[in-house]
Order: structure tokens, then sequence, then C-alpha cells
């Protein structure tokens, strides 16, 4: 079963505008990831964020976590067309296994 | 290339038909993870090895799945008796195993399944 939902599950902006992606969870968790697929291809990964850390950037990403909501957000910066693609948030099972519980993604277009 | 590399792309079967997917994790990781992901949805967790252990099941995982990873390397994943049901991308995940699980985990590009 899914582990939340995020919010938009569809999301289309300009190039060089900044993108924002919400993710709600469940249950306790040892950390959040974050993952971005294209079209047709496998996922990469693209943050982690350990559930005492409360912000965490990487380039142009910067990604939130608010364990007393059980939310986190992805925001992307100066967003270009090769950010085209589906994102998701991932949490582990707060176990040993490491196995992930995915959102339902959101799918971001980029427009040049 | 050095990652995690999936055997075939794509598969298209008959209905009650066996198939079996090749997953090659990146060398030095000792888990290994089998999703499944259905058009518009996130993957979900079927199962994962530790070496060559299978340590956790998914209930999405029926007796007509079974996995192997001998020798703690590559993994395969068989389905028999195919459904229509069983249409999907099946992806497989490699990582180092640690504490808390804080480790990201390295994608294939997936195996599509289609079942006529």
């Amino acid at each position: 079963s899914q582990q939340g939902e995020e919010d938009p599950q569809a999301l289309s902006i300009q190039e060089g505008e900044n993108a924002t992606m919400n993710c709600s969870y469940k249950t306790s968790i040892n950390n959040l990831q974050w993952y971005r697929q294209n079209s047709g291809r496998g996922l990469v990964h693209l943050i982690l964020i350990r559930s005492n850390e409360r912000e965490k950037h990487s380039g142009r990403l910067r990604v939130t976590l608010d364990t007393s909501k059980k939310s986190s957000s992805l925001l992307i910066t100066a967003s270009r067309a090769a950010d085209t693609a589906s994102y998701f948030c991932a949490t582990d099972d707060s176990g040993n296994t490491g196995k992930l519980i995915f959102g339902q993604g959101t799918t971001l277009q980029v427009k040049p | 290339d050095t990652g995690v590399s999936q055997d075939p792309r794509h598969k298209i079967t008959k209905r009650g038909q066996n198939v079996t997917f090749r997953c090659d994790p990146i060398s030095e990781h000792n888990r290994l993870y089998w999703y499944r992901q259905t058009l518009g949805q996130g993957p979900e967790f079927l199962t994962y090895f530790q070496n060559e252990a299978q340590l956790e099941k998914s209930r999405l995982l029926s007796d007509r799945f079974s996995a192997e990873r001998p020798k703690g390397s590559f993994s395969t994943l068989e389905i028999q008796r195919t459904e229509q049901g069983d249409s999907a991308m099946y992806l497989c995940a490699s990582s180092l195993g640690a504490s808390g699980g804080n480790q990201p985990q390295h994608f294939g590009d997936g195996t599509r399944l289609s079942i006529l």
C-alpha cells in the first residue's frame, strides 16, 4: 500500500520558475528520500533527509521535513526543461530493512 | 556502466505462461529489492534480500511469485501462470545495508511486463 499522498499530482510550469511538491506520510520514519523518474526509466535518487533534520539542500534542490505534521516538500529552483519527470517521495519503514514506501508521485512538466 | 541492470527490458507473454526476470545489482551492494510499479502509481515493495537471504516478502507477492538471489549476487524474479493483473513494470534496486536503513537505493530501468 502507498505510504501517503503527494500534492499536486501534476504540475506544469515555465522554464526558470520554481516548482514545489509536497508529500505526506503516515508512520514513523528514520528518513525520507526523494526520487526522480523519467518516462520509461528507473528511479534516480535525489536527496535523503533524516528524521532529525529539518532542511537539506543539494544544488537546485531544497527539501524540508516536518515530522510533527508528517510531511515533506521538495523545491526545485530555476527549473529547466530537463527537470521534466515524475518525482516521488519515499519513506523507510522505521525498521532496519531499508525497504521504501513510495507516494503516488508528482508529474512535473517544464515548458521551454 | 556499473549501475543496476535488468533483463529483459520488455516482456510480452500470453496469460498462463511463466516469466523470469533477472537483476544484476551494483557489485558491492549487499541488499537487493524488487518493486512493482503500475501506470501512474509509485513503486510498491515486493521483496528484499540481504546477501543471499530473502528477509521479507510483501503480501503482494502471491504464491505464483518466487525470487532468488543465489550466492548473493544477481537475483531472479519468476512469475508462474501469469495473469492480466501482473502487467506492470518490475523494478530492481540495490543498496548497501546499514543500521536504520539510511542508504539511497540505486534502481535499474525495470522490466515492463505485458500480459496478452
